[in-house]
């Protein structure tokens, strides 16, 4: 079954320093794709970056980065050199392909603390 | 361009009446989605549709029901409100291509409260 796991409730990080967020999953369609939003106080949904199934490297977007290890199920979101902005709540979600019915599951989320 | 509207963004409820959540989309989107939003929680999908004429469950349907009226609208009904159902709704809408890296979009939200 379509399954997605984020097991940090909460993270806390000095601004300028780099930070992981976790994100495992488990599908047993061949064909998915693996989205990181960003949910600021404001309540809004924010895309960061994407990976494919098939993709053979690691996404980057900006100061955004996905490590992305497929035998391991692991698609975990990078975050460079962290802003006081980047104080939010972060989900990692899962779109499987046609067997699948393109259905799209979210994580828990992890809320992440930038300090000054 | 307005994206995915979905209305109306505040509801206030009694137990056991019902509403509808209307959601539409100007992007020609295949897919639209359900999901409900609990306070410090992540994204549970409702209700789904891959195309127009199709939907399907997805992680909490029960007390629910959609409607895929045509490609831009999928509307969300309670039928019997409940105290449990008090969140935050929001619908959502993508490319169908599985291989797509086109995002979700989602709309502002719908607060539900069910006295």
């Amino acid at each position: 079954a379509q399954k997605i796991t984020q097991t940090q409730p909460g993270m806390f990080v000095q601004e300028k320093e780099a930070v992981t967020l976790d994100c495992t999953y488990d599908t047993s369609d061949p064909s998915y794709g693996l989205f990181w939003y960003k949910q600021p106080s404001s309540g809004e949904m924010i895309f960061l970056i994407y990976q494919g199934s098939y993709d053979q490297q690691n996404a980057t977007e900006g100061r955004y980065s996905l490590n992305f290890q497929k035998a391991r199920k692991s698609a975990n979101l990078v975050i460079s050199a962290s802003q006081l902005g980047d104080s939010a709540m972060y989900f990692c979600a899962m779109r499987e392909g046609a067997t699948g019915g393109f259905k799209t599951i979210f994580g828990a989320g992890t809320r992440l603390f930038v300090k000054a | 361009n307005a994206g995915v509207t979905q209305t109306p963004k505040f509801q206030v409820l009694k137990t056991g009446q019902s509403m509808t959540l209307q959601c539409a989309q100007d992007m020609n989107h295949n897919s639209m989605y359900w999901y409900r939003q609990d306070p410090g929680m992540g994204l549970r999908l409702i209700y789904y549709s891959a195309s127009e004429g199709t939907t399907d469950k997805g992680e909490v349907p029960n007390g629910y029901n959609v409607s895929r009226l045509n490609k831009r609208e999928f509307s969300l009904r309670l039928e019997s409100a409940a105290p449990s159902q008090t969140s935050v709704y929001f619908c959502a809408s993508s490319d169908r291509t599985g291989f797509s890296n086109q995002p979700q979009h989602f709309g502002d939200g719908t607060r539900l409260s069910i006295l």
